[in-house]
């Protein structure tokens, strides 16, 4: 099973400011990375796929890079609807897995 | 515009027997994977369960045996079947879309909860 680690776990941000979130593999998964939000009482919606594909209507602000194992996102202005839980997801292998997420919180 | 509408969460005693369905609408069921992923209470996302278009199945290891995904594109429906429940199935259960490969959609969820 392929897992997956976040970095960090809680990150304090302020409004405007950058953010960025990390996630490595424990093995490479090529691009098959998928970023997701999750507001507290509400289902998770997907950001990013491929590792760098924007999904619909999610604003330019967000961004994801990177491949095999290390993968990030940027917030690069942060807005006060930014501020939630992330995880990232790889699909390249059976079982999908997770990374164990990172909230992102106001500072 | 895609709606996924879970159904069928409950309270249930340890290893008990629960079916959630899944009403999908706004999208081409047939040519859609699809799949289960949970999250317990205040933790993180579990991937459960997926079936492709050919109605290939996959399990999460911590599942296998005991729970059957499925599918009846007639009616544009998934389920999950739920065998031997444990006190650790307790989670919202969300109802996905995969597109095709990631999970591209989601449901609202559905709230198993496993005590006696």
């Amino acid at each position: 099973e392929i897992v997956m680690t976040q970095s960090p776990a809680t990150l304090s941000v302020s409004p405007g400011e950058r953010a960025t979130l990390s996630c490595r593999a424990s093995e490479n998964i090529s691009s098959k990375l998928a970023w997701y939000q999750q507001k507290a009482g509400q289902a998770p919606r997907l950001l990013i796929y491929d590792a760098s594909n924007r999904a619909t209507d999610i604003p330019a602000r967000f961004s994801g890079s990177g491949s095999a194992t290390e993968f990030t996102l940027t917030v690069s202005s942060l807005q006060s609807e930014d501020f939630a839980v992330y995880y990232c997801q790889q699909y390249n292998n059976w079982p999908r897995t997770f990374g164990q997420g990172t909230r992102l919180e106001i500072k | 515009e895609v709606q996924l509408l879970e159904s069928g969460g409950d309270l249930v005693q340890p290893g008990g027997s629960l079916r959630l369905s899944c009403a999908a609408s706004g999208f081409t069921f047939k040519t859609s994977g699809m799949a289960w992923v949970r999250q317990a209470p205040g933790k993180g996302l579990d991937w459960v369960s997926a079936i492709n278009t050919r109605g290939d199945t996959y399990y999460a290891d911590s599942v296998k045996g005991r729970f059957t995904i499925s599918r009846d594109n007639s009616k544009s429906m998934l389920y999950l079947v739920m065998h031997s429940l444990r006190a650790e199935d307790t989670a919202v259960y969300y109802c996905v879309k995969t597109g095709p490969f990631y999970f591209a959609y989601w449901g609202q969820g559905s709230l198993v909860t496993v005590s006696s």
